[in-house]
């Protein structure tokens, strides 16, 4: 079965860029989607299809996505953003999700 | 807006049914997919199944014995019932709208401890 990888942790400087990789075999064929979850609340939907997104999203939070990897970008990183981060892609008809990174700030 | 709300027991004793509803609002549950995802403390996501907008299901293979999901259009919500509960069944479960721009609206959740 298709799998994602993703770092356990990620760690930026206050005002830095942060970069969240996501592997998969080919994940560059597919539309990839990810989400920030802050403790205790539910996640949040940051780009979707690669590189969209969402109305409220900040500019600051951008995605790319080519070969076998795909990434979540977050310019000037703040206090605020310190969260876990998903990658999601379908895997044939069910929603599947990388393990998750945790974002340090 | 749409708003999703999830409700049921919040404990669940060890070989009985898990059951949760998500009663949504601000959209109409017959032109949307919709899905139950699900966290156990401390670890990930995980997609447990699909309901589609016309009626159709997909689950999780390893739950695929256990797990049924369902809809009630009247009511504009759709269930989860996971029969015979384990403590690895214990986690935050929330109820999803799919897109194809991702999955765009979430519960707030809800924390279900399965205890023996």
């Amino acid at each position: 079965s298709y799998e994602l990888t993703q770092p356990l942790s990620v760690s930026v400087a206050l005002g830095q860029t942060a970069r969240i990789p996501c592997g998969g075999d080919n994940v560059g064929n597919k539309d990839v989607h990810w989400y920030q979850q802050r403790p205790g609340q539910a996640p949040v939907l940051v780009i979707y299809r690669d590189t969209n997104r969402p109305s409220g999203i900040p500019e600051r939070f951008s995605g790319s996505n080519s070969g076998n990897t795909a990434t979540l970008t977050i310019s000037r990183a703040q206090d605020g953003d310190e969260a876990d981060y998903y990658c999601q892609v379908w895997d044939g008809s069910l929603v599947l999700f990388g393990g998750g990174t945790k974002l340090t700030v | 807006q749409v708003q999703l709300q999830e409700s049921g027991p919040g404990l669940v004793k060890s070989s009985e049914t898990l059951s949760l509803t998500c009663a949504v609002s601000g959209a109409s549950i017959n032109s949307y997919d919709w899905t139950w995802i699900r966290q156990p403390p401390g670890k990930g996501l995980d997609c447990i199944g699909h309901i589609y907008y016309s009626g159709g299901t997909n689950y999780r293979s390893s739950l695929k014995s256990r797990l049924s999901i369902s809809v009630d259009r009247s009511k504009n919500q759709f269930s989860l019932q996971l029969t015979s509960a384990t403590a690895a069944d214990t986690a935050v479960y929330y109820c999803a709208r799919v897109s194809g721009a991702g999955i765009d609206y979430w519960g707030q959740g809800v924390l279900v401890t399965v205890s023996s």
